[in-house]
Formats: structure tokens, C-alpha cells, sequence
């Protein structure tokens, strides 16, 4: 069992806008823990989308955002795309654990 | 540029072991920590553990402790990570990562090496 939980799934129009919700504890993200966030494409390894938060690495669009507060932590796409369908998961680090641990996993589907 | 190659897909019987390597080219491959990640079919991503080339040191979830194993080989800038006593639940597509030493981010990640427990 994962000890950040996702919503299993958000949809949107193309255009819309859609916020995926990363909820952890005191061990991890309430801890002070920086949050990550991947965008895996189906069939493909995971890609970087955000890190320490909120920063986006060389080549990611600016449609994609990261926030964090308190416990939970969120991404949002604005402008949704065709090419946004994917699996999105979130990681942190655990004190309690000692261990890096991801979210259970969002699927965006673009209606 | 930064590339992460993994070895290629494979096959075991349960009862036995596997090692996937981790090949790097682009960047201070002592510089980095390497962890390795798995995803069974149809799941979710999960940590196994990592390790900091610079100082061999390592750290595994307590879910695979005493049942993986992972190394390095600062030569040939190349990760391990070895799997024993395999059983069917271990089927799944085995990822490894550089870890960014800032804010511990995977910046990085190899292609996948799919790992097939069957009898």
C-alpha cells in the first residue's frame, strides 16, 4: 500500500483545466519533504514532469504546475491536450519508512 | 545528455535469480545515487531501494531487504540490481533512476527491462 494517495482518475476536455490532489502525512510530504511528479505515456518509462514542488524541468510545458501544502500536495494542467492522456504519479521521501515512495497513480483521460 | 540503458528482457523460473544492469553516459556517474524502481502489470510504481556510487552505500525498502541486492560499477559507470529467490509475484517491468543529490528527484530514468517469473 502506497502511502500517498491519488485520485484514480480526472478527465477534461480538450482546453480545460484539471488538478490531480497528492495526499501524504507527517512522515513525508508534511514533513517538509519536497514532492516530484511523473508523467509515464503507456508503454513508456516515467518522464520528470515536476520537481522540489513546484519547478519544471528544460522542455516541459507551462501548462503543467506544481503545488504543495501541508500534507497534500497538487498538479494542475491547464490547456488539457490530446497528448496529456497518461499516468501521472507524485513521490516523496519517508522518515518513518527511510524510503522514497510514490502515489497510487492518476490516469488523465481528455474526453 | 543524460542516458540510462538497461539489459534486455528475461525470463526465469521461480525459485531462481535475476540481475538487470543500468548502464550510464552523459553525466559524473559518482555524483549520482541510482534507484531502482518497479511496476507490476497494470500497477503503480514502486521503490526498491538505491545506492550512492560515491560511497557504496545503500538503502532498501523493508519490503526487499534481504531479497535484492544492488551494486555498481564506477568503471563502467553501470548499476545492478539483483533479484533472488524469484517468485511470480516479482513479474514486472524494472526501471532504474538517477537520483538528483538537490531535492532527490528521479531526473532520469532507463527504458525498463521486463522480468517474466514463470514456470
Amino acid at each position: 500500500q502506497s502511502v500517498l494517495t491519488q485520485p484514480p482518475s480526472v478527465s477534461g476536455a480538450p482546453g480545460q483545466r484539471v488538478t490531480i490532489s497528492c495526499t501524504g502525512s507527517s512522515s513525508n510530504i508534511g514533513a517538509g519533504y519536497d514532492v516530484h511528479w511523473y508523467q509515464q505515456l503507456p508503454g513508456k518509462a516515467p518522464k520528470l514532469l515536476i520537481y522540489g514542488n513546484k519547478n519544471r524541468p528544460s522542455g516541459v510545458p507551462d501548462r503543467f504546475s506544481g503545488s504543495k501544502s501541508g500534507t497534500s500536495a497538487s498538479l494542475a494542467i491547464t490547456g488539457l491536450q490530446a497528448e496529456d492522456e497518461a499516468d501521472y504519479y507524485c513521490q516523496s521521501y519517508d522518515n518513518r519508512l527511510s524510503a522514497h515512495v510514490f502515489g497510487t497513480g492518476t490516469r488523465v483521460t481528455v474526453l | 545528455q543524460v542516458q540510462l540503458v538497461q539489459s534486455g528482457a528475461e525470463v526465469k523460473k521461480p525459485g531462481s535469480s535475476v540481475k538487470v544492469s543500468c548502464r550510464t553516459s552523459g553525466g559524473t556517474f559518482s555524483n549520482y545515487a541510482i534507484s531502482w524502481v518497479r511496476q507490476a502489470p497494470g500497477q503503480g510504481l514502486e521503490w526498491m531501494g538505491g545506492i550512492i556510487p560515491m560511497f557504496g552505500t545503500t538503502n532498501y525498502a523493508q519490503k526487499f531487504q534481504g531479497r535484492v541486492t544492488i551494486t555498481t560499477d564506477e568503471s563502467t559507470s553501470t548499476g545492478y540490481m539483483e533479484v533472488s529467490s524469484l517468485r511470480s509475484e516479482d513479474t514486472a517491468v524494472y526501471y532504474c533512476a538517477r537520483v538528483s543529490p538537490a531535492s532527490e528527484e528521479f531526473d532520469s530514468w532507463g527504458q525498463g527491462t521486463l522480468v517474466t517469473v514463470s514456470s
